[in-house]
């Protein structure tokens, strides 16, 4: 069965600062790779997906995360963060030929003005 | 575009009762998800209903139980209410046939508190 890790409970950034927010799968097989961000008291909203192909992947809000498979990584950044990014960020494996998603803890993202 | 509609918003019940959450799904979708998210963790996979049939259940007793209608709308009911239960119950729609490789469109939740 695959696995998400998301080590980091809380990032902090000021605005206009870079952001990588980390996250670690464990799969046997290339899986499907998502990231979604959640609003507080509203539902998750998809920022990107990787299938396959390209590594480097481009998302809404100018956020793109990068499939790295020798560290079994889908890091999501975004080069200046802004005060709206403030939400809590999950990453999500798919298993090819399941229909079972797995979500990691979250990563709450803290902006200071 | 319709989106993901969840009702209601909010639900306060006891231990023991019964309970249904509802879901619209947003317009061309035919396969519903429903997830579970406690307080300060990320959602657990329920189930999901495709074609009005469940097609893929996570780790969760029978007592939570779903309906998907025609309309691609759907129903969670969960029986005996525990204490635990008590979390933001999320639904997601999406088109296909329900694998692993297509983006879902959420909700916003029913946030359901048991006392």
């Amino acid at each position: 069965a695959q696995s998400v890790t998301q080590p980091d409970i809380h990032i902090t950034v000021s605005e206009g600062a870079s952001l990588e927010l980390r996250c670690n799968y464990s799969y046997g097989a290339t899986p499907y790779l998502f990231w979604y961000v959640q609003s507080p008291g509203q539902g998750l909203q998809l920022l990107l997906k990787y299938f396959s192909g390209d590594t480097l992947v481009q998302g809404i809000k100018g956020f793109e995360a990068e499939f790295k498979r020798s560290q079994s990584s889908f890091n999501l950044r975004k080069p200046s963060v802004h005060w709206s990014d403030a939400a809590e960020y999950f990453c999500a494996v798919g298993a090819r030929g399941s229909y079972i998603p797995t979500f990691g803890r979250g990563t709450s993202l803290i902006v200071h003005p | 575009e319709t989106g993901v509609t969840q009702s209601p918003t909010h639900l306060i019940k006891t231990r023991g009762q019964q309970v249904t959450l509802r879901c619209s799904s947003q317009s061309g979708h035919n396969t519903v998800s429903w997830y579970q998210q406690a307080l300060g963790q990320g959602p657990q996979f329920i189930f999901q209903y495709y074609r009005e049939e469940e097609n893929g259940r996570g780790n969760f007793p029978p007592r939570f139980s779903g309906l998907q209608f025609p309309n691609y709308s759907s129903e969670l009911n969960v029986n005996a209410l525990e204490l635990d239960d008590s979390a933001l119950y999320l639904c997601a729609s999406s088109f296909g046939d329900g694998r692993g490789d297509q983006p879902q469109h959420f909700g916003d939740g029913t946030r359901l508190s048991i006392l």
